[in-house]
């Protein structure tokens, strides 16, 4: 099993422009969520989905849009990135709906000029 | 709203000195207690958790944490460190399923890194 992946590992962005982080797993887990980890701040949940289809927000939703077609994937949008959105965004899965063990994928830096 | 406190935001221990991190939770339910670690360069991975049972719970690479119920604390601790232990490591709380088909929500502290020297 490759886990949880995530692509790319590095991204610049100018102010105003869209992009999509993309996250997939392969261990056929139900749950699927987003975090950014700022310095001091730990991780803080961005958007989490219980199943395909199913999708909410967590702590930090603003300016990131989420899908969820398929148990696989989990894709981030964000629509019109800003200079406050410069973080690691991890991806993480766990095998059922609830508070159990989270995977999580190796992180995608993001900075925003 | 629910919180996680990791009081020790960088600790620095010489080779084979015990460790102790501190954690405390914030929320009226019930909860699942969880220890991540972040090695350089490497995913967050669990260490340990506790859902119920013995508060005593063992973790992998010989750490441990104690639930404390009526301290809301869930510290971390290890006998002897070792300088392959120098990472970050995160306190996480969620609450615990209780069947409504609703996930819940992690919330994390803000981290404590640890740096052990030979």
């Amino acid at each position: 099993n490759a886990g949880v992946t995530q692509t790319p590992k590095f991204q610049v962005l100018k102010t105003g422009q869209s992009m999509t982080l993309q996250c997939a797993q392969d261990m056929n887990h139900e749950y699927m969520s987003w975090y950014r980890q700022d310095p001091g701040m730990g991780l803080r949940l961005i958007h989490y989905s219980v199943g395909a289809g199913i999708t909410d927000q967590g702590e930090v939703p603003n300016g990131y849009n989420v899908s969820r077609s398929t148990t696989e994937d989990f894709p981030l949008r964000l629509l019109s990135a800003a200079p406050s959105q410069t973080s690691v965004y991890f991806c993480a899965s766990s095998w059922d709906r609830g508070a159990d063990t989270q995977y999580f994928g190796p992180g995608t830096r993001l900075t925003v000029l | 709203a629910q919180s996680v406190s990791q009081h020790n935001h960088h600790v620095i221990l010489s080779e084979a000195a015990s460790l102790e991190l501190g954690c405390n939770y914030s929320y009226g339910g019930t909860v699942n207690l969880f220890w991540y670690v972040q090695y350089p360069g490497q995913h967050l991975q669990l260490l340990l958790k506790y859902f119920s049972g013995d508060p005593l719970v063992k973790g992998i690479k010989g750490f441990e944490a104690e639930f404390i119920k009526s301290k809301f604390s869930f510290n971390l601790r290890k006998p002897s460190v070792q300088w392959s232990d120098t990472a970050e490591y995160f306190c996480a709380a969620g609450p615990q399923f209780v069947n409504t088909g609703t996930a819940s929500k992690l919330t994390f502290g803000t981290g404590t890194r640890l740096q052990v020297t030979l």
